[in-house]
């Protein structure tokens, strides 16, 4: 079975802080997605990765997809309190059905101003 | 304009009774999912559905009935509900191939 397991699980810091949450497997991903999901609002999508060592920007927010394309991160720079939320990585099931997600264990980002 | 859209937002209910959860999206997209988040936050995939195709079914009660009547709308519905059903149900949508969802707001179900 293909898991997704995120660290920390919770991460509660100041404005302006930096910060770095973790998704690790065993197993190999043919790309792994990032989601942000809100108090009482469905996950968004964040980004997606697809190659290994693959890195992407968006704002203070820096992605990237390990070599083995087995595990990724999420660097936040000088978070904000609009960081706040569950950080939700996800990939496609073992096969590649790009259809069927495994969702990661999650981590709760809490940013006080 | 609302991009997945799920009704109701909450349900309050006794154990035994039936429910339903509409979604629908207005995306184009031709593939619809239900995912169930439990307390821990854990998302779980239920069911998809590829142009009112069934093509992902997980382990889940009998009890859990989805329906497509067409590409745009997916409904869940519920029957004899029990405590462990208490839970954050999303509805998302897609394109097959990309895999990249968009979620509804969720439906908090509760039973009691």
């Amino acid at each position: 079975t293909q898991l997704l397991e995120q660290s920390p699980q919770f991460l509660s810091i100041q404005e302006g802080e930096n910060l770095t949450v973790y998704c690790n497997s065993s197993s190999v991903f043919s790309s792994l997605q990032w989601y942000r999901q809100e108090p009482g609002e469905g996950p968004v999508l964040l980004v997606t990765v697809v190659t290994g060592g693959e890195v992407k920007k968006l704002k203070r927010l820096t992605f990237q997809f390990g070599d083995a394309r087995k595990d990724s991160s999420l660097h936040i720079t000088a978070a904000q309190p609009g960081d706040t939320g569950l950080y939700l990585c996800a990939g496609p099931n073992y096969g590649g059905a790009t259809n069927k997600l495994i969702f990661g264990t999650g981590t709760l980002l809490a940013v006080q101003p | 304009d609302t991009a997945v859209s799920q009704t109701p937002k909450y349900l309050v209910t006794q154990m035994g009774n039936d429910k339903s959860i509409k979604c629908e999206q207005n995306l184009g997209h031709d593939t619809m999912y239900w995912y169930k988040q439990d307390s821990k936050k854990f998302l779980k995939i239920m069911f998809s559905y590829n142009n009112k195709e069934l093509i992902i079914n997980e382990t889940v009660p009998n009890r859990f009935s989805p329906k497509s009547p067409d590409k745009a709308h997916l409904n869940l519905h519920i029957n004899s509900l029990e405590l462990g059903d208490s839970a954050v149900y999303f509805c998302a949508s897609s394109y097959l191939n990309t895999g990249e969802l968009f979620f509804g707001e969720g439906s908090r179900l509760t039973v009691l």
